[in-house]
């Protein structure tokens, strides 16, 4: 079975672009969950998705977005891009009914 | 919101040691997960706990679910240099939410 794969692996914006990230679960998983991770605090939830509709959210502000499609895929947005955005961005899928996440290898997103 | 107090923030052991560290909440969780995330790549899943009280192992891991819901540890016997790593905690609620701990730097001395 496939694992969860998140595109691109890298990436470099500059301050006040917007970037889309995207990730695909692993199948059969509906639910998606996105996370930034930064040296000082951590791994940060974003927002969740299950089909298709926002489960759950964090303490982000609206710059940060998110949407999810009928297959399950998942992508995130970023507008108006600043330095403290640069992270490793990491999407999680999640089995029906289970709280385990199973993790990407990440969005590394570098903002100059 | 909910906070996971992870601890130690950083051990550096030799080769053979045994390694402990363990994480508290002021909150209680119906799931307690273990990840170890190796540099540039994602979190891997070790070890999942479901039920308060319950001992789990994987290979030399071993992982409690603490009784009061509110924490859990992580042993890892006779470690190896691939054990180097962070090492995060995260408990899980009833709203399918993940709160992580801020993970523990392990380095392992050969």
């Amino acid at each position: 079975k496939a694992g969860v794969t998140q595109t691109p692996r890298y990436l470099i914006k500059t301050r006040g672009q917007q970037v889309t990230l995207s990730c695909s679960p692993i199948s059969g998983h509906r639910s998606v969950s996105w996370y930034q991770q930064t040296p000082g605090q951590g791994l940060q939830f974003l927002f969740e998705y299950f089909s298709e509709t926002q489960r759950n959210k964090g303490n982000f502000p609206g710059r940060f977005s998110g949407r999810q499609f009928s297959n399950s895929r998942s992508e995130m947005n970023v507008s108006t891009l600043e330095l403290g955005d640069s992270a490793l961005y990491l999407c999680a899928s999640s089995p029906p009914a289970n709280t385990e996440a199973f993790f990407g290898q990440g969005t590394r997103l570098t903002v100059v | 919101g909910q906070q996971l107090n992870q601890s130690p923030q950083s051990m550096f052991i030799q080769e053979g040691e045994d390694v402990s560290m363990n994480c508290t909440s002021s909150s209680i969780f119906n799931t307690w997960l273990w990840y170890k995330q190796d540099p540039g790549e994602g979190p891997v899943l070790l070890i999942a706990l479901y039920k308060a009280g319950e001992l789990t192992s994987n290979g030399r891991l071993t992982a409690q679910f603490g009784i009061t819901r509110k924490d859990s540890f992580l042993n890892i016997s006779a470690s190896i240099p691939s054990d180097v790593g962070i090492y995060f905690c995260a408990g899980g609620g009833s709203n399918y939410k993940l709160t992580f701990g801020k993970g523990t730097l392990l380095t392992v001395n050969p």
